[in-house]
């Protein structure tokens, strides 16, 4: 069965500080895919990432950088130089390769920048 | 152009009602979802549509009925209304295979 743990619940951070929001996953496919949400106070999904399991080059998009390790089963995102623009719930969600591709979420990650 | 659109964006309606959530995309998609978001915040899917067949129905209440017109409406019709149900709705579609998902803005329910 597949899953997804965002242990952090709530972080909250100083401008210009850097976090790092933690996902761990577990699945048994051998072809997965792996995603980062923001969901801002309006409440719309916005896409971050995605990356299949087959890649696990890390990602830099301007202040924002994923790492992803297999051999610990964990996603991990983190904003450099935040900015009060970021806070947000986080979404880290999973996608196999079998069935019918839908996201299974992890619980999120509320992100507090503090001008 | 709104990518995955859905109508209306706030409904709220008495216990034992039924009612219908809208939902067009217009990016050329196979396939589409919907997602239900409740009070904590948690995102589960409901349901998943790919070329207007019903490829996964997860344990939901037989009260809600996804309905596909044709590739890029997916209409979710609820039956019966419970105060459990208010929650805030997300469709999504992406492209079969693992591809992305996008959402729309979502539709919070509020049964009272």
């Amino acid at each position: 069965a597949q899953k997804v743990t965002q242990a952090q619940t709530e972080i909250s951070v100083v401008e210009k500080e850097d976090v790092t929001l933690d996902c761990v996953y577990e699945t048994r496919d051998t072809t997965y895919y792996l995603f980062w949400y923001k969901q801002p106070p309006s409440g719309e999904l916005v896409f971050l990432i995605r990356r299949n399991s087959f890649d696990e080059q890390n990602e830099i998009s301007g202040r924002y950088s994923w790492n992803f390790q297999k051999s610990t089963s964990s996603f991990n995102f983190t904003i450099t130089a935040s900015q009060v623009v970021d806070s947000a719930v986080y979404f880290c969600a999973l996608s196999e390769s079998t069935g019918a591709n839908n996201l299974f979420f992890g619980t999120g990650t509320r992100l507090t920048v503090i001008p | 152009d709104t990518a995955v659109s859905q109508t209306p964006k706030y409904l709220v309606t008495q216990m034992g009602n039924d009612k219908s959530i809208k939902c067009e995309q217009n990016l050329g998609h196979d396939t589409m979802y919907w997602y239900k978001q409740d009070s904590k915040k948690f995102l589960k899917i409901m349901f998943s549509y790919n070329n207007k067949e019903l490829i996964i129905n997860e344990t939901v209440p037989n009260r809600f009925s996804p309905k596909s017109p044709d590739k890029a409406h997916l209409n979710l019709h609820i039956n019966s209304l419970e105060l459990g149900d208010s929650a805030v709705y997300f469709c999504a579609s992406s492209l079969m295979g693992g591809e992305t998902q996008y959402f729309g803005p979502g539709t919070r329910l509020l049964v009272l």
